[in-house]
């Protein structure tokens, strides 16, 4: 089944030590994205690659950069994980980067920071 | 600064009945809404989109109504299933632009 990938589904990481979390689709899909959830709180877009375009959001922390090696990954790393990074973070893809694509969701990763 | 807001946490409803689940949002410049649908430890799901120059759009049991005057969308479900119960999260974009989400309304259909 095509589907949007990610690894690992729990991470555990130091206050400071950094932390790649991946995400992999076997969609095809040119657009994915990464948000980040917290507890209560609506899914908040940190940036998107329209394919090897990257687009940062304006408030999302220098903290947080991407790599996207080719079309089926896309990696988020956090430099210096701090404590308020702890959420889950969602990977998701969509066919292109304009209103009507519905965007298709990985599982997402729970980052917990000691 | 919240631009959708579903403002009910969390919703319960007798299996058979209606759920309405709503949002609200605050820029008069979105013109596409979609609804996801979330298990636990699973990634949202698209449910159902409307465009802004609908006022309803059905799907099955799922219908969503768009207000624009009131800058109000629902989501409808009847009859209302035990499987139905999940987050519900409410999206909106304008041209070009990101998709803004709501907190979600966590749904439980009672048997």
């Amino acid at each position: 089944d095509a589907m949007v990938i990610q690894n690992p589904r729990y991470q555990v990481t130091q206050f400071g030590k950094p932390v790649t979390l991946s995400c992999s689709q076997t969609l095809n899909h040119n657009v994915m994205y990464w948000y980040q959830q917290k507890s209560s709180q609506a899914p908040k877009l940190l940036f998107h690659y329209y394919d090897k375009d990257f687009n940062n959001e304006a408030d999302t922390p220098d903290n947080f950069q991407s790599r996207r090696p080719n079309t089926s990954f896309c990696f988020l790393d956090i430099r210096s994980p701090g404590l308020g990074d702890a959420a889950m973070y969602l990977c998701a893809t969509s066919r292109v980067a304009v209103r009507g694509n519905e965007q298709f969701f990985g599982p997402g990763t729970r980052l917990t920071v000691l | 600064d919240q631009q959708v807001k579903q403002n009910s946490p969390s919703l319960s409803v007798q299996e058979g009945r209606i759920s309405i689940l709503n949002c609200d949002y605050t820029n008069s410049m979105f013109d596409y809404f979609l609804w996801y649908k979330k298990y636990p430890a699973e990634g949202p799901t698209f449910l159902i989109s409307i465009s802004s120059i609908k006022d309803k759009n059905e799907d099955g049991r799922f219908t969503v109504f768009l207000n624009k005057s009131a800058k109000h969308l629902s989501l409808h479900i009847v009859p209302s299933q035990p499987g139905d119960s999940a987050v519900y999260f409410c999206a909106a974009s304008a041209v070009g632009n990101q998709f803004y989400f709501g907190t979600g309304t966590s749904l439980t259909v009672i048997p």
